[in-house]
């Protein structure tokens, strides 16, 4: 039973229009939410994240929404580049022990 | 350069060769980490290192064996593989919780037959 779940394996934007994918989660300890993004043949890379005492976190182009009560992250990119082009994995933590729980993945694919 | 090594890249081996994949950090990092990445699936913890000689099993440790002996080193051991342990393994460190930010290394494709 996966407890986060990115339940589009593939979303398709146009080059400067807005991204936005989504996660959904069913453990409700699950305190901190983090996004990474992959390139082929490379490991993931931290993008941005966010505590459950917030509800919204910015940086550039990314934002990520957090709402509890639905159990639903967003992460938005605005504008969209060719350069977000990846995979894109939600990841979140109960912090009572060591481990992350990450999604399936989203690949994104920026249209020019 | 701060990074994150794994060998080999690729590996492709039979079923009961007893391997190993190792991993090293230069970010002197106290929490290492090793995943598996299937399709659909994501990425799915095998184990973890808090620090040196303190390991724990994540979601899926049955078959894999790791050491810590340095806090640079985190390798990853497998006995004697069998073909569902064919995947994509990722090594990743952080500074001291899997909640600040993973490093990860690029990657090793492991196929056994």
């Amino acid at each position: 039973d996966q407890q986060v779940k990115q339940n589009s394996p593939s979303l398709s934007v146009q080059e400067g229009r807005i991204s936005i994918l989504n996660c959904d989660y069913t453990n409700s300890m699950f305190d901190y939410f983090l996004w990474y993004k992959k390139y082929p043949a490379e490991g993931p890379t931290f993008l941005i994240s966010i505590s459950s005492i917030k509800d919204k976190n910015e940086d550039g182009r990314f934002t990520v929404f957090l709402n509890k009560s639905a159990k639903h992250l967003s992460l938005h990119i605005v504008p969209s580049q060719p350069g977000d082009s990846a995979v894109y994995f939600c990841a979140a933590s109960d912090g009572s022990n060591y481990q992350l729980i990450w999604g399936a993945g989203t690949k994104l694919i920026i249209k020019p | 350069e701060a990074q994150v090594t794994q060998n080999p890249r690729y590996l492709i081996t039979v079923t009961g060769k007893k391997l190993t994949v190792t991993c090293s950090q230069n970010m002197n990092h106290e929490y290492m980490s090793w995943y598996r990445q299937d399709p659909g699936l994501g990425l799915r913890q095998i184990y973890y290192s808090m620090n040196v000689e303190v390991t724990d099993k994540g979601d899926v440790p049955e078959g894999y064996k790791v050491s810590r002996k340095e806090k640079r080193n985190f390798p990853l051991i497998l006995e004697s593989p069998s073909p569902n342990q064919t995947s994509l393994y990722f090594c990743a460190s952080s500074f001291a919780h899997n909640t600040d930010t993973q490093y990860f290394g690029p990657g090793t494709r492991l196929t056994v037959l």
